[in-house]
């Protein structure tokens, strides 16, 4: 079974630009997460869909941006990138009924310059 | 904001030795579970216990849950080279949510 997938691998983007990631959850899993894990400190919550529904939102500003599509795969989006946003981008997907497990992607490491 | 915080941040043993690493948190949860990265790479669930469990094995992996003090340890018994890694543990608040909260983490340099 394949495993969450995550594109584009690396990005490089500039100041004010802005970026969209990509995910694929696990066939079956109908949840996906959104986590930020700046260098040298754990993943932090950004946000949770479900169905197609923002089942949550973390601590962060109006710049980020998610969606969940039919098919349960899911875009993050980052307008006016910062310098401060560049980061290991991860998802996760759970199975219906979890008993809160989640399964991550290799993540997708965002460099703003 | 970290929810739980690793104890020690790095630990370096020997192949062969014991490694425990210690998890505290703030909040009532509903369980807490350990994650492994590899250099920067995606994170593996290790394993899961529950609010209502003490103790819980699997394979070389032992950890106990002390809610009474919020805290949990992690121990990886006879540890390989190949253990080497960052240690996170991950709650999710009591109510439902699937949000996880990590700490800061702990990393582990095994030495052959």
């Amino acid at each position: 079974d394949a495993g969450v997938t995550q594109s584009p691998t690396h990005l490089i983007k500039t100041r004010g630009q802005h970026v969209t990631l990509r995910c694929s959850p696990i066939s079956g899993h109908k949840s996906v997460s959104w986590y930020q894990q700046v260098l040298g400190q754990g993943p932090q919550f950004i946000f949770q869909y479900y169905e197609k529904e923002e089942r949550g939102r973390g601590n962060f500003p109006d710049r980020f941006s998610a969606r969940q599509f039919p098919n349960y795969s899911s875009e993050l989006n980052v307008n006016a990138l910062l310098l401060g946003d560049s980061a290991l981008y991860l998802c996760a997907s759970s199975p219906p009924a979890s008993s809160g497990t989640q399964y991550f992607g290799p993540g997708t490491r965002l460099t703003v310059l | 904001s970290q929810q739980g915080e690793e104890d020690p941040q790095a630990l370096s043993i020997q192949e062969g030795e014991n490694a425990t690493m210690n998890c505290s948190y703030k909040t009532s949860i509903n369980n807490l579970q350990w994650y492994r990265q590899n250099s920067g790479r995606g994170l593996v669930h290790l394993i899961l216990i529950r609010s209502n469990e003490r103790e819980k094995h699997s394979g070389r992996l032992r950890v106990t849950l002390d809610t009474s003090k919020k805290s949990s340890s992690l121990l990886i018994t006879a540890s390989r080279a190949a253990d080497t890694a960052s240690y996170f543990c991950a709650t999710d608040a009591a109510g439902g949510s699937e949000k996880l909260v990590f700490g800061k983490g702990t990393k582990l340099t095994v030495n052959p």
